[in-house]
């Protein structure tokens, strides 16, 4: 099956600071990048929806100036957590949807970010 | 209001024994649905994708069924194993021009030895 690969796995940084995370389709091109947010125990809320060349479209209530997602290429789409505070802590996925896959979903392994 | 409501939201069972795990959606227009499992501090990975005229589909020890009727579904696992334990999420894709994807709560499994 298709991969999609996620780094970093997991980062701390200081509040105040801009963190980037990456998702890499390795073997497939993807058309449409998802990016959500998962706390404890719960599960994935999705932040916003991603076409290649295109900008991406925030669910109600996510910032888009915090939250800023970059899908420049059919292979790679970024999620840059801007001024990082401690209740950005969360675990962020990625998944992709991409031509030859028809329904199916792949998705990162996962970053999970804690905020000092 | 779409939505997708799993029960339980945890289920402690032994190795060995098999259990059934819900799934009610409240989706329209209805395109599909799928089973995740997730293991903890990892990315969902596929079960199961069900569309509306499918009533079961099965992955090795994983049954999933359908109801398109009542909108339910349950997945069914058999045989359980210690590897097993992970959260299982069902979602509903939304028939829409666009990608939109109900999450289900989840069901916390846990096998025991």
């Amino acid at each position: 099956g298709a991969v999609v690969s996620q780094h970093p796995s997991r980062v701390i940084c200081k509040s105040g600071t801009s963190v980037k995370i990456e998702c890499r389709s390795l073997d497939f091109q993807a058309t449409t990048m998802f990016w959500y947010r998962q706390f404890p125990k719960q599960s994935l809320m999705l932040m916003a929806t991603s076409n290649e060349g295109s900008k991406a479209t925030y669910e109600q209530g996510v910032e888009k100036d915090k939250f800023l997602i970059n899908h420049a290429s059919l292979t790679l789409s970024t999620l840059t957590v801007t001024s990082a505070h401690p209740e950005d802590s969360s675990f962020y996925i990625c998944s992709a949807r991409g031509q030859g896959f028809g329904e199916k979903l792949f998705f990162g392994s996962g970053t999970q970010l804690s905020v000092l | 209001k779409n939505q997708v409501e799993q029960s339980p939201q945890s289920l402690i069972i032994l190795e060995g024994k098999n259990c059934t795990l819900q799934c009610n959606y409240t989706v329209s227009p209805f395109s599909n649905l799928r089973w995740y499992k997730q293991d903890t501090g990892r990315g969902p990975v596929s079960l199961t994708i069900m569309t509306f005229s499918e009533n079961t589909k099965s992955n090795g020890r994983y049954t999933a069924t359908l109801d398109a009727d009542t909108k339910q579904s349950s997945l069914h696992i058999t045989a359980s194993q210690l590897s097993d334990s992970a959260s299982y999420i069902c979602v509903v894709r939304v028939a829409s021009g666009t990608y939109k994807y109900i999450f289900g709560t989840g069901t916390r499994l846990k096998v025991l030895a």
